[in-house]
C-alpha cells in the first residue's frame, strides 16, 4: 500500500479494540489543537479539535485528550473498525484567525486487522 | 457533487517546465489554502487567502505564485520547476476563523 516505505510511527489494532494515537507539540503558546485522518489517495479529514480551555472532548466514537503540562494530545477511537485504517495527524496553532496557520505533526500509521 | 475540487490531479513534467494546478470550493468559504505534503507525509502550508486577500506566504520560493480570482478559486503556478518540487499539492477551504479544514484530493506533481 501506500505506506510501504513511510517511517511513519504505525499503531496495530485488532477489529473492535480501542485505539490511542499520540502526539507531542513544541509550542507552548498553541491554543488550538485538531486531529485529521488522511486514507489512502485522498485529502486529510477533520475528525475532532480542542482549545486549550479544554483537557477532554468527545465526539461519535472518537475523544481527544489534551496535556498541556506535558505539551501532549492523543485521540482515542472507540471499537476501531477497518474503515480506520489511515495516517492521523495532529496540527496546532497559537490562534485561530482569519488566515489560520495550522501547523501540521508527523503523523501515525493506524493499521486495523481484522 | 465535490465540494473542494482541484485540477489536475496528476502532473507528470520536465524540469524548467512552469505549470499550473487550479483549485475550485463550492462550500461558501472565505478561507482557502494551498500544503505542500511531501514523499514522508510530511504537511506543510504554503499560502493562505482570505477573501481573495493573501494571509500566509510561509518561505516559499518565489516560483511559486498563487492567485487567487475569487473567494471559490485559488490557484497555483509553478515557474522552472525543480526535482525538489516533486510533492502532492492539496488545495483546502475553511470558514474564517475556523480549524476545520476541508481538502481536496491532492495534485501529485512529479518533476524528471
Amino acid at each position: 500500500g501506500e505506506s510501504v516505505g513511510l517511517h511513519l510511527p504505525t499503531l496495530s489494532v485488532q477489529e473492535g479494540d480501542n485505539s490511542i494515537i499520540n502526539c507531542a507539540y513544541s509550542n507552548s503558546a498553541s491554543d488550538y489543537f485538531i486531529w485529521y485522518k488522511q486514507e489512502s489517495g485522498k485529502g486529510p479529514q477533520f475528525i475532532i479539535d480542542i482549545r486549550s480551555n479544554m483537557d477532554k472532548r468527545q465526539g461519535q466514537r472518537v475523544t481527544v485528550l489534551l496535556n498541556k503540562t506535558v505539551k501532549h494530545l492523543s485521540l482515542q477511537i472507540a471499537a476501531t473498525q477497518p474503515g480506520d485504517s489511515a495516517v492521523y495527524f495532529c496540527a496546532e496553532t497559537p490562534r485561530i484567525y482569519h488566515g489560520n496557520k495550522l501547523v501540521f505533526g508527523a503523523g501515525t500509521i493506524l493499521r486495523v486487522k481484522s | 457533487d465535490t465540494a473542494v475540487s482541484q485540477t489536475p490531479k496528476y502532473l507528470v513534467t520536465q524540469m524548467g517546465n512552469d505549470k499550473s494546478i487550479k483549485c475550485e470550493q463550492n462550500l461558501g468559504h472565505d478561507t482557502m489554502y494551498w500544503y505542500k505534503q511531501d514523499s514522508k507525509k510530511f504537511l506543510k502550508i504554503m499560502f493562505s487567502y482570505n477573501n481573495k486577500e493573501l494571509i500566509i506566504n510561509e518561505t516559499v520560493p518565489n516560483r511559486f505564485s498563487p492567485k487567487s480570482p475569487d473567494k471559490a478559486h485559488l490557484n497555483l503556478h509553478i515557474n522552472s520547476l525543480e526535482l525538489g518540487d516533486s510533492a502532492v499539492y492539496f488545495c483546502a477551504s475553511s470558514r474564517s476563523f475556523s480549524g476545520e479544514l476541508f481538502f481536496g484530493e491532492g495534485s501529485r506533481l512529479t518533476v524528471l
